[in-house]
């Protein structure tokens, strides 16, 4: 049972570079979401996707892009990395579409970025 | 975006001990309360969904309850173990926000055996 897979686990980029952090779900589930997690802080929202085709902005979507490629899988990119940039991304799904807060998030194992 | 409060920061407990941490929320327009434990070096995992004024939940020795017309929920912890160790957050939902949750900074227990 593989629930929400995310890849790569660690990446170091320098400034100006660019990548795309994978997710991936297989539990059927229509909403999709990238988080990030800074010291001190909670978890804040990047970009959400409530169901396939549908993408939304977060708390924090500045120098972010994403892409709901099918229901199973969000990623996540980086245009032009910066060093504000360094943090622990998760991603999560959930089974339902907007509105369906009554439901848990399953949260994949994080992929740790930094960006010299 | 509405800050969610999480008190204490961090806890330090003797194994057996009960402990208690609180969640505070804005409390118009509620719509869902969630808490996770977030172990090192692992993914949060969802302990809770509270939706309704007064609920109360349980899973083991750990349960929760939620008061909406104040704003606040609070986790307990009866007999703590050291493989309670974690992170415990809360989340909260308003009703136009749809699914997305905002986050406390969440309370990190410590359990000495």
């Amino acid at each position: 049972n593989a629930g929400v897979t995310q890849t790569p686990k660690f990446q170091v980029l320098k400034t100006g570079q660019s990548m795309t952090l994978q997710c991936a779900q297989d539990m059927n589930h229509n909403s999709m979401y990238w988080y990030r997690q800074d010291p001190g802080m909670g978890l804040r929202l990047i970009y959400y996707s409530a169901s396939e085709g549908t993408t939304d902005k977060g708390e924090v979507p500045n120098g972010y892009n994403v892409s709901r490629l099918n229901k199973r899988e969000f990623s996540l990119r980086l245009e032009s990395a910066a060093p504000s940039q360094t943090s622990v991304y998760f991603c999560a799904s959930s089974p339902g579409t907007g509105g369906w807060g009554n439901q848990p998030q399953h949260f994949g194992d994080g992929t740790r970025l930094s960006i010299l | 975006i509405l800050n969610v409060e999480q008190s204490p920061q961090s806890l330090h407990v003797q194994e057996g001990d009960s402990t208690n941490f609180t969640c505070s929320f804005p409390s118009s327009n509620f719509y869902a309360l969630h808490w996770y434990r977030w172990e090192t070096a692992k993914s949060p995992e969802a302990l809770f969904v509270m939706t309704l004024n007064g609920d109360e939940k349980k899973k083991g020795r750990i349960s929760a309850t939620l008061n909406t017309k104040e704003g606040y929920s609070y986790l307990y912890i009866k007999g703590s173990q050291p493989e309670d160790s974690a992170t415990y957050l809360c989340a909260f939902i308003r009703r136009e926000y749809g699914n997305k949750l905002v986050f406390g900074a969440g309370t990190i227990l410590r359990v000495k055996s």
